[in-house]
């Protein structure tokens, strides 16, 4: 089975530029959640999507924004980028996103704002 | 609000020295707390889940186990390749997010 897919792997961006990231989650797989991942802050939590619908959502500020397609897979948006946003952006998947079930996690995209 | 602390933040071990790492956690109703791998430029590999007090997973070096406050990551006769940083996560009250302590950079020398 493919594990998770995350498009592109690298993305070097400008401040103030809007920026897309993808993942494709493990077949099968509805609930689909991303993380960012900095060495001062570790991995945080963004949000996350079940059947098209957000479930959850972390701490960010409004420029972060997510959607969930009918074939699960999903998109993330940062818009007007800020050099704190570079980062390292995790996807993850789980079958049903039942609380207590393991995440099963892509490679991530390293995002670069310069 | 769910926290996990890990220590040591890194630890250098000779190959066959067998060790331990350490995860504390607080969290509102415990639903799975999670250990995983990850290596340089990749995603965190899941390697386990438990639920409950006094449980206990093993796979093949690594062997997990868990109390109401922390849970411990033994490592038996490591090899340099079980050289990564290994992480904690809970998942709580707050839906199905985890929250992550900060990991423990494993270092295994030949």
């Amino acid at each position: 089975k493919a594990g998770v897919t995350q498009t592109p792997r690298y993305l070097i961006k400008t401040r103030g530029q809007q920026v897309t990231l993808s993942c494709s989650p493990i077949s099968g797989h509805r609930s689909v959640s991303w993380y960012q991942q900095t060495p001062g802050q570790g991995l945080q939590f963004l949000f996350e999507y079940f059947s098209e619908t957000q479930r959850n959502k972390g701490n960010f500020p409004g420029r972060f924004s997510g959607r969930q397609f009918s074939n699960s897979r999903s998109e993330m948006n940062v818009s007007t980028l800020e050099l704190g946003d570079s980062a390292l952006y995790l996807c993850a998947s789980s079958p049903e996103g039942r609380y207590g079930s393991p995440l099963h996690f892509g490679n991530g995209t390293r995002l670069t704002v310069t | 609000e769910d926290q996990v602390t890990q220590s040591p933040e890194a630890l250098r071990l000779q190959e066959g020295e067998s060790s331990s790492l350490n995860c504390s956690y607080t969290v509102s109703g415990l639903r799975g707390l999670f250990w995983y791998r990850q290596d340089p430029g990749k995603g965190p590999e899941f390697l386990f889940t438990l639920y409950s007090a006094g449980e206990e997973k093993e796979k093949e070096r690594l062997k997990a186990t868990l109390t109401k406050k922390e849970s411990f990551l033994h490592i038996t006769a490591p090899k340099p390749e079980d050289s990564a940083t290994y992480l904690c996560a809970v998942n709580g009250n707050a839906g199905n997010m985890l929250t992550f302590g900060g990991g423990t950079r494993l270092m295994v020398k030949p």
